[in-house]
């Protein structure tokens, strides 16, 4: 079966800090990875995605994942932070070979100090 | 593309009464998802389509819940009879083959 874990409710950073959230996964086949975020009030919003080729991913906002499969991890990274990105995180997983279904982690908590 | 879009934004009913929530996914996809948020449970996945087929309605949490998708462009999830306990932020999201999901705004119910 598959899963996800985001072993951290909550991270805290400093603006101008690197920010890292993390994502474990689990899944029998290639997975389909993917970081999304959810802003008070608001629909979660697509940030990034893996499916193959180079393990280190781009998004949106300046984020970047980076897929490391012996790990089974899909970290979400940016540089510098901003007051901004502060927000819900989720992290998902599909085994695209098994269904169609995408399970979300829990979610981590994103604050940004000035 | 306007993105999904869901109606209503907020609903106020009282316990019994039915309630519907609407959705139109973007044009072009082929999978639409009806999920639930709630502080105590997070976010749950409780039916999703493909090619206005239900594939999987495991979530539903009991036979008050139901949904349909009549064509590319609609779907409704109902709630008949809604209890308090039903109340949370519904996101309707659709998605193409092999791509991420685009969700709604969310309907805000509360049921008193």
């Amino acid at each position: 079966a598959q899963s996800v874990a985001q072993p951290e409710d909550q991270v805290n950073v400093a603006e101008g800090n690197p920010l890292t959230v993390k994502c474990t996964y689990s899944v029998s086949g290639n997975p389909y990875l993917f970081w999304y975020v959810q802003y008070p009030n608001r629909g979660l919003q697509f940030l990034l995605k893996y499916i193959t080729g180079d393990n280190l991913v781009k998004g949106s906002y300046g984020f970047e994942a980076e897929f490391n499969k012996s790990q089974t991890s899909f970290h979400l990274k940016k540089p510098s932070a901003l007051v901004s990105d502060s927000a819900l995180y989720f992290c998902a997983v599909r085994d695209e070979g098994r269904g169609f279904k995408t399970i979300f982690g829990a979610g981590t908590r994103l604050f940004v100090k000035a | 593309d306007a993105g999904v879009i869901q109606s209503p934004r907020h609903e106020v009913t009282e316990m019994g009464q039915e309630v519907t929530l609407r959705c139109k996914p973007i044009s072009g996809h082929d999978y639409l998802f009806w999920y639930r948020q709630t502080m105590m449970r997070g976010l749950e996945l409780l039916i999703y389509f493909n090619n206005n087929v239900p594939i999987d309605d495991s979530g539903m949490p009991e036979d008050r819940f139901s949904a349909k998708m009549p064509n590319a462009s609609f779907s409704t999830l109902k709630i008949q009879p809604s209890e308090p306990r039903d109340s949370a932020v519904y996101f309707c999201a659709s998605r193409r083959t092999g791509g991420g999901q685009y969700f709604g705004p969310g309907t805000r119910l509360l049921v008193l």
